[in-house]
C-alpha cells in the first residue's frame, strides 16, 4: 500500500477561493514536506514540519499556510488562490535528518482559473 | 547558501547509449548528495545517496561517485533503456538544516527505442 497519499489528485479552483490540499503518511515519519513542481524550477519547498503541531516556512511560503494536526496528516492551505499558484504539488515524508531519503506522494494537480 | 546545479532541460538518447547527467553542488563540509527519479504521473522516488568523498552510490544500473574536489555527483548509466525515460533530480542535504533537502531543477531523459 502507498505510504504517502494525497487528496485531491486534481483540483480546479477559482481566483480568490480557498483551497486545501491534504496529505497522509503511514511511515510514522516525523518530518513532512510540501513542494511545488514547475517547469524550469524543479521542486521548490513551500512548508515543512518536524512533528505534530509544528510548521516551518520553506523557500517559497508566500501565499501558503500549512497545518500539521497529527503525525500522519499535513495540509497545505491557499487562503486566496491566485493563477500563479497553478502547479503540481507534492507531499513527502522523511526521517533521520539531512541524510535521510524522502518518500513522495503521487502529487496534486491544481489549476486556478 | 547551499545549491545544486545539474544538466538543464532535456537529454535525448537511443537505447543502449551511455548516459551522463552532470550535477555540481555548492556547500561547505560534506553534505549528503542524492539522486531521485520521477516517472510520468508519479512522485519522485529515491534512487541512491552518498555522503563521503569518493563514496559511490548505485541502484538499478545507475551510479554516481561523490567527488569533493570537483564538488560533483554525476549520474551515469552504461546502457539506457526506453524504460529509463524519466526526470532525474540531483539533491543535497546538509547538517546546517537537518530538515531540508535542496533539489536541482531536474533533467528530463528521453530514451528512443
Amino acid at each position: 500500500e502507498a505510504a504517502v497519499t494525497q487528496s485531491p489528485r486534481n483540483k480546479v479552483a477559482v481566483t480568490g477561493g480557498k483551497v486545501t490540499l491534504s496529505c497522509n503518511q503511514t511511515n510514522n515519519h516525523n518530518n513532512m514536506y510540501w513542494y511545488r513542481q514547475d517547469t524550469g524550477h524543479g521542486l521548490r519547498l513551500i512548508h515543512y514540519s518536524y512533528g505534530a503541531g509544528s510548521t516551518e516556512k520553506g523557500d517559497i511560503p508566500d501565499g501558503y499556510k500549512a497545518s500539521r494536526p497529527s503525525q500522519e496528516n499535513f495540509s497545505l492551505i491557499l487562503e486566496l488562490a491566485t493563477p500563479s499558484q497553478t502547479s503540481v504539488y507534492f507531499c513527502a515524508s522523511g526521517d533521520g535528518g539531512f541524510y535521510a531519503e524522502q518518500f513522495f506522494g503521487p502529487g496534486t494537480r491544481l489549476t486556478v482559473l | 547558501g547551499d545549491s545544486v546545479t545539474q544538466t538543464e532541460g532535456q537529454v535525448a538518447l537511443s537505447e543502449e547509449d551511455f548516459l551522463t547527467i552532470h550535477c555540481n553542488y555548492s556547500a561547505s563540509g560534506y553534505p549528503a548528495l542524492f539522486w531521485y527519479v520521477q516517472y510520468p504521473g508519479e512522485g519522485p522516488q529515491f534512487l541512491f545517496r552518498a555522503s563521503r568523498d569518493k563514496e559511490k552510490g548505485s541502484s538499478r544500473g545507475f551510479e554516481a561517485t561523490y567527488d569533493k574536489g570537483t564538488t560533483s555527483f554525476h549520474l551515469r548509466k552504461a546502457s539506457v533503456q526506453e524504460s529509463d525515460s524519466a526526470v532525474y533530480y540531483c539533491a543535497l542535504g546538509h547538517d546546517t538544516n537537518a530538515y531540508k533537502v535542496i533539489f536541482g531543477k531536474g533533467t528530463h531523459l528521453h530514451v528512443l527505442p
